[in-house]
């Protein structure tokens, strides 16, 4: 079973349009961060998150562990948003982050 | 700030051939990770490890060997490539249980004869 489930798969989007990305995990964990990927690019943490709500900039994360679920709200989008935004979860204390699949962000002009 | 190398970052190799791949780091972190990400995929784990010579299984460790000789590099060897395989293979590193501080490498692009 993927410990980590990511919805949706893609999502095609208007400039300044708003962006919510969900992400469920299988098991308890208190470690959640996104992280996201330019197409060809290098791997970058966006927000570390493991409960409630975090706020960087334009992308707010809401995690809430008892329903084992975070969520990556991206606001007024951006064509240099496109890329694909992981989720990733460590099973409590193993070291293993574990990541989901991934949504694919195209931001349209 | 730091930065994470692997070499090389192409590699492309013959069916049955073993293959190794590099990474080093200069944050002085403890713990060094090997993740495999394959088209439209996540990224799975192969190896990590918390501290030189120190190594531990992950989810797809089966085919692959690591190691961890010192503190700064972490190695990665395809014991046996498979024919048509083509996949990225990423190196990370973070502080021992503080995981907002992991950092990724460019990766090593893999494909096989």
């Amino acid at each position: 079973e993927q410990q980590v489930q990511q919805s949706p798969a893609s999502l095609v989007l208007q400039e300044a349009e708003n962006a919510e990305l969900q992400c469920s995990f299988s098991i308890f964990t208190n470690q959640v961060q996104w992280f996201y990927q330019r197409p060809g690019g290098r791997l970058v943490s966006l927000l570390y998150n493991p409960s409630g709500t975090k706020q960087s900039g334009r992308l707010t994360s809401t995690t809430v562990i008892k329903e084992r679920r975070s969520s990556l709200h991206i606001s007024s989008s951006q064509i240099t948003d496109s890329g694909t935004y992981l989720c990733a979860m460590e099973p409590a204390n193993t070291g293993k982050l574990t990541f989901g699949d991934g949504t694919v962000l195209t931001v349209k002009p | 700030g730091g930065i994470i190398t692997q070499t090389p970052k192409f590699l492309i190799g013959q069916e049955g051939q073993k293959l190794t791949l590099k990474c080093q780091q200069n944050f002085n972190h403890d713990t060094m990770y090997w993740y495999r990400q394959d088209s439209g995929k996540g990224l799975r784990l192969i190896y990590y490890s918390i501290t030189e010579n120190d190594l531990q299984k992950g989810d797809l460790s089966e085919g692959y060997d690591a190691s961890r000789e010192k503190k700064s590099s972490f190695s990665l060897t395809v014991t046996s490539a498979q024919k048509n395989e083509m996949a990225v293979f990423l190196c990370a590193s973070s502080i021992l249980e503080v995981q907002n501080t992991l950092y990724f490498g460019a990766g090593t692009r893999l494909s096989v004869l």
